[in-house]
């Protein structure tokens, strides 16, 4: 079945700065990746996604990007803010989704 | 709408004890799954529907069954709760776009305590 790889598993980074979070999977099968972010007692909210035939995607803050040769992708937040503080889930699959271990980001203020 | 709804928000169990978890949606989406969060672990698949009288196994299913009689309601029974079942619970379904994912819609999670 599928595997995803998350890293780093915590992240600090001070106000204003990026927050780069990677993942990689092994199903060359999968064709959807989204990203979650679950704040403390929270339901994962989907913050998010990229198909297989999209190179990078954009939403103000947020950026996903996808390599799907190397079977990697990534997100990427910009002038990261306290409340950008939570966990973060990559997944990637076709007909279901398998999870990464997630990323705790905690931005300082 | 109130979208993906789970009851009840917490339970505590004695070992060996049975219980049944609730998930419904109002969103008529055929697919519909269980997922149990632990700590450090992320989010495992334990079983899943693409519709009523279908369901099938996802990575962790021993321990758990589930029943798909409505296109609304997705229950998931513990046949003989272990302390090893402790965990939080959630439900997700999405609409089933050609069989391909697509997006996912949570529950509110339920928080077992099995002691």
């Amino acid at each position: 079945g599928e595997n995803v790889e998350q890293h780093p598993s915590t992240l600090s980074v001070q106000e204003g700065d990026s927050a780069v979070i990677k993942c990689t999977y092994s199903d060359s099968a999968s064709n959807y990746f989204p990203w979650y972010k679950q704040e403390l007692g929270k339901r994962p909210q989907l913050i998010i996604d990229i198909r297989s035939n999209v190179g990078e995607k954009k939403d103000q803050r947020i950026a996903v990007t996808l390599n799907k040769t190397a079977k990697h992708f990534s997100l990427h937040i910009t002038e990261t803010q306290p409340e950008d503080s939570a966990v973060y889930f990559c997944a990637s699959g076709y007909s279901t989704l398998t999870f990464g271990k997630g990323t705790m980001l905690l931005v300082s203020p | 709408n109130a979208g993906v709804t789970q009851t009840p928000k917490f339970q505590v169990l004695k070992t060996g004890q049975s219980m049944t978890l609730q998930c419904a949606q109002d969103m008529n989406h055929e697919y519909m799954s269980w997922y149990r969060q632990d700590p450090g672990m992320g989010l495992r698949l334990i079983h899943y529907s693409v519709g009523a009288g279908i369901t099938d196994q996802g990575e962790v299913p021993n321990g758990y069954n589930v029943s798909r009689s409505t296109t609304e309601d997705f229950p998931l029974r513990l046949l003989s709760a272990a302390p090893s079942q402790t965990s939080v619970y959630f439900c997700a379904s999405r609409p089933l776009t050609g069989g391909r994912t697509d997006t996912q819609y949570f529950g509110p999670g339920t928080r077992l305590t099995v002691l």
